[in-house]
């Protein structure tokens, strides 16, 4: 069975410094990765996704991630943080074929200025 | 904004009633999925639908249920509602099933009294 695992519940960084969040997965199969942000009371929103192609993904807003499989790590990276980065993000895997999505428990990213 | 709608946006309801929540997907997505956000389960696949016939099932209770019409658009049906229902519902869509991404939808808060 899939699952995903953030690793830290809440980060906070200042406003320009780099963010790093982590996340580790499990999967009997190469997987499909995603990262999703939810701004408070907003809908879900997706930010980037792995599906086998370059293990680095580019996605919206400056975030990156990377696939390291030795690892089973799909970390999300920022170089500099914004005031408007600041949200639940969760890491997301699908489940193989069936396209159903698995969630992280989420962490919360705060930007101090 | 993700093309994805749902209606209502909040629902205010007693125990024991009934509430139908609405969702239609993106135009040309085929593929409609639900799920529950609360603070203690955090989100929650519920039930998958992929052009008319249910594709896949999740931690849904008997009390829900949940079509997808000929015209695509989903409605999910939550009968004799508890107060451990209170929840945000979201409605995802995508062209198919793994691994193409979900967009989600604004969600619908609903709190049962």
């Amino acid at each position: 069975a899939q699952s995903v695992t953030q690793l830290d519940s809440h980060v906070s960084v200042s406003e320009g410094t780099p963010v790093l969040l982590r996340c580790n997965y499990s999967s009997s199969y190469s997987p499909s990765l995603f990262w999703y942000v939810q701004h408070p009371n907003k809908g879900l929103q997706l930010l980037l996704k792995y599906t086998s192609a370059a293990t680095l993904v580019k996605g919206i807003n400056g975030f990156e991630a990377e696939f390291k499989k030795s690892e089973t790590s799909f970390h999300l990276t920022k170089p500099s943080a914004h005031m408007s980065d600041a949200a639940e993000y969760f890491c997301v895997v699908s489940e193989y074929q069936g396209g159903k999505l698995i969630f992280g428990q989420g962490t919360e990213l705060s930007v101090k200025p | 904004d993700s093309g994805v709608t749902q209606t209502p946006k909040h629902l205010i309801t007693a125990t024991g009633q009934r509430v139908t929540l609405r969702c239609s997907p993106r135009s040309g997505d085929l593929s409609v999925y639900w799920y529950q956000q609360s603070l203690d389960q955090g989100l929650q696949f519920l039930i998958q639908y992929y052009n008319g016939e249910e594709r896949a099932k999740g931690n849904i209770l008997e009390r829900f249920s949940a079509q997808q019409f000929p015209d695509l658009h989903s409605e999910l049906n939550l009968s004799s509602l508890e107060l451990g229902d209170s929840a945000l519902y979201f409605c995802a869509s995508s062209l198919a099933g793994a691994p193409y991404e979900q967009y989600f939808g604004p969600g619908t808060r609903l709190t049962v009294t």
